[in-house]
């Protein structure tokens, strides 16, 4: 069956600091990888994807992620962070017979950044 | 663009009532909308999925009579929670797509408590 783990429940980082989220998915096929970002009283919003072709995917905000098909993983990272990162972070694989079809989140890592 | 709304934000209803919540894609048409539920320290649950015009394709294990979804326009989509108990107290998130393989863009989503 296809699941998302996402390990960190918390992280707490100091602003500047980098930052590597981690995600981890188990799917038969080829995945299509996305992280998703959740501020308060806002809906959820796409960083990034992977679909094919380059592991390596440039997001918004600066973020980036690395799909490692070895490792199952699709790590989320930002060299630094900024306080307004502050938010809840969702790593989802796309499942279904396409790649919005049906979305399977991971359950989540709330980011905390210190001043 | 891309804006889903949601209303109502949040709602407290009473026991073995129902409640609507509406989901709208402000500045798209939306061929396809999805419900998701999302408790506390969870990851977001897909309870169904529905096109305009078509019955709602439901989760397993999501009971369609319960959860009365109606897709009737390009714009809106709703969710109707009938006769309501404590356990159905949970944060109910839509999202719509334009096309298949297109972008899901989530509403904030709507906070219900049954008392």
């Amino acid at each position: 069956a296809q699941s998302v783990t996402q390990p960190d429940i918390h992280i707490t980082v100091s602003e500047g600091a980098s930052l590597e989220l981690r995600c981890n998915y188990s799917y038969g096929a080829t995945p299509y990888l996305f992280w998703y970002v959740q501020s308060p009283g806002q809906g959820l919003q796409l960083l990034l994807k992977y679909f094919s072709g380059d592991t390596l995917v440039q997001g918004i905000k600066g973020f980036e992620a690395e799909f490692k098909r070895s490792q199952s993983s699709f790590n989320l990272r930002k060299p630094s962070v900024h306080w307004s990162d502050a938010a809840e972070y969702f790593c989802a694989v796309g499942a279904g017979g396409g790649a919005t079809n049906k979305l399977i989140f991971g359950t989540g890592t709330l980011l905390a950044v210190q001043p | 663009g891309a804006v889903v709304s949601q209303h109502p934000s949040w709602v407290i209803c009473k026991s073995g009532t129902s409640v609507k919540i509406e989901c709208r894609s402000l500045d798209f048409q939306a061929t396809t909308m999805f419900w998701y539920r999302q408790f506390p320290k969870q990851s977001l649950m897909l309870m169904a999925t529905s096109n305009e015009g078509s019955k709602a394709t439901y989760e397993q294990g999501v009971e369609k009579d319960k959860f009365l979804i109606n897709h009737a326009s390009l714009t809106l989509s709703t969710l109707t929670v009938t006769s309501a108990h404590p356990e159905d107290s949970s944060f109910y998130i839509c999202s719509a797509r334009r096309d298949r393989g297109g972008e899901q863009y989530f509403g904030p989503g709507t906070r219900l408590t049954v008392t």
